[in-house]
């Protein structure tokens, strides 16, 4: 496709269960992005990624949150042991090395309950 | 704390008129701008962009002007349809130590009211 593309849509998790969600990045474009976007707030940074290499996981939360994007292109976002405060939607973009513009995909509404 | 702030949660505007979208920011480091809008269960759509060394972008119906000294932006969309209803986030992009991320605002709510 021409866009991100994110999946699940939508994940409800039961506390304490683990979930993995999935970015599919615009081809050819060498930086990925993780947001997180809680309900009536902007997005705010997880992590970042060059190609393979996640060159900043300073927004990740918890030691719960693990990001990888092992081949450069598809990305999956793991938390384990989801809690309450974990759900929100989760938004991630991608863009070219030297584009400042951000494409970002549908993200992913989590709901752990 | 907030680097980057919006603090109006909505505007609402008659068609045909301007919308003006207000955003600060407190970061030095900014040196590039950019303003989304976003659709309810869609992610955000990138609009238009600033870099620090201008004041001033325009895209069709759409301006952003950069004011560096009072770190203000704004965003003049002119004239509003009905279809420009939507949250716009104002986000600067920081970049150091090899990385580089959106910082974004909480948003503004516009309504254009036909």
């Amino acid at each position: 496709g021409a866009g991100v593309s994110q999946s699940p849509r939508y994940k409800v998790a039961k506390r304490g269960q683990d979930v993995a969600l999935r970015c599919d990045p615009i081809s050819g474009h060498v930086s990925l992005f993780w947001y997180q976007q809680a309900l009536g707030q902007g997005p705010e940074f997880l992590t970042y990624f060059q190609n393979e290499a996640q060159l900043d996981k300073s927004g990740l939360p918890s030691d719960r949150f693990f990001a990888e994007r092992p081949e450069g292109s598809v990305s999956t976002l793991k938390i384990q042991r989801t809690q309450q405060e974990d759900s929100a939607v989760y938004l991630c973009a991608s863009s070219t090395q030297a584009n400042t513009e951000a494409f970002f995909g549908q993200g992913t509404r989590l709901t752990v309950v | 704390d907030q680097q980057v702030k919006q603090n109006s949660p909505s505007l609402s505007v008659q068609e045909g008129r301007i919308s003006i979208l207000n955003c600060d920011y407190t970061n030095s480091m900014f040196d590039y701008f950019l303003w989304y809008k976003k659709y309810p269960a869609e992610g955000p759509t990138f609009l238009i962009s600033i870099s620090s060394i201008k004041d001033k972008n325009e895209d069709g119906r759409f301006t952003v002007f950069l004011n560096k000294s009072a770190k203000h932006l704004s965003l003049h969309i002119v004239p509003s349809q009905p279809g420009d209803s939507a949250v716009y986030f104002c986000a600067a992009l920081l970049t150091q130590g090899g990385s580089e991320k959106l910082v974004f605002g909480k948003g503004t709510k516009l309504t254009v009211n036909p």
